[in-house]
């Protein structure tokens, strides 16, 4: 069975500053994919990054970067020069083999990041 | 959005009653999921439909049912409403592809007095 563990409940961070989120996983699988997910106050669902298991660097959507450790079974979230409205929930998620299920994910519990003026 | 909308968004119902939630996609997207969303768990996979009329279960799936007789339409019922399924619930889409996104709908918020 595939496990998702966010251990920050919530985070703190300074405007304009860079902030990391920790995610680590639990798999048997060779072949699975990454996923990050920002939930703001409204409810929705944004997706911001991914990372598959087998691509050699690690992710990059313009301020926000993926550090995979796939030795470590961890994919942590870079969020650089932060801002107000990137206040918010933040998932983790992990995507498995291709089966009937597709793109079935398993989420991590999230973490609160608030960020001060 | 990705053409993915949900009905009701908001529903408060009693303990025993039945209540259909539905999902809606219009980009045809082969995969529709239902996950609940509760404070501490994430979200968690109550159902998936892999096709017309082709469902499975996930890690919740005691006490709900699925439907889908067409490609846009998944819906999700709660046969008699307990008070353990009050939750936020969402609907999700994708193609097939290992890289591709699930998309998500906005929401439900079932409440279950």
């Amino acid at each position: 069975a595939q496990k998702i563990t966010q251990t920050q409940p919530g985070m703190f961070v300074q405007e304009k500053e860079a902030v990391t989120l920790d995610c680590t996983y639990d798999t048997s699988d060779q072949s699975y994919g990454l996923f990050w997910y920002k939930q703001p106050s409204s409810g929705e669902m944004i997706f911001l990054i991914y990372q598959g298991s087998y691509d050699e660097q690690n992710a990059t959507e313009g301020r926000y970067s993926l550090n995979f450790q796939k030795a470590r079974k961890s994919a942590n979230l870079v969020i650089s020069a932060s801002q107000l409205g990137d206040s918010a929930m933040y998932f983790c998620a992990m995507r498995g083999p291709n089966n009937n299920a597709g793109n079935m994910l398993t989420f991590g519990g999230g973490t609160r990041l608030m960020v001060k003026p | 959005d990705a053409g993915i909308t949900q009905s009701p968004r908001h529903k408060v119902t009693e303990t025993g009653t039945p209540v259909t939630l539905r999902c809606h996609q219009t980009e045809n997207h082969r995969y529709m999921y239902w996950y609940r969303q509760d404070p501490g768990h994430g979200l968690r996979l109550i159902h998936y439909s892999y096709g017309v009329k082709d469902t499975d279960k996930g890690e919740v799936s005691d006490g709900y049912s699925v439907s889908r007789s067409k490609t846009e339409d998944f819906l999700l019922t709660l046969e008699s409403a307990t008070s353990s399924q009050t939750s936020v619930y969402f609907c999700a889409a994708t193609t097939s592809g290992a890289r591709n996104e699930q998309f998500f709908g906005p929401g439900t918020r079932l409440t279950v007095l």
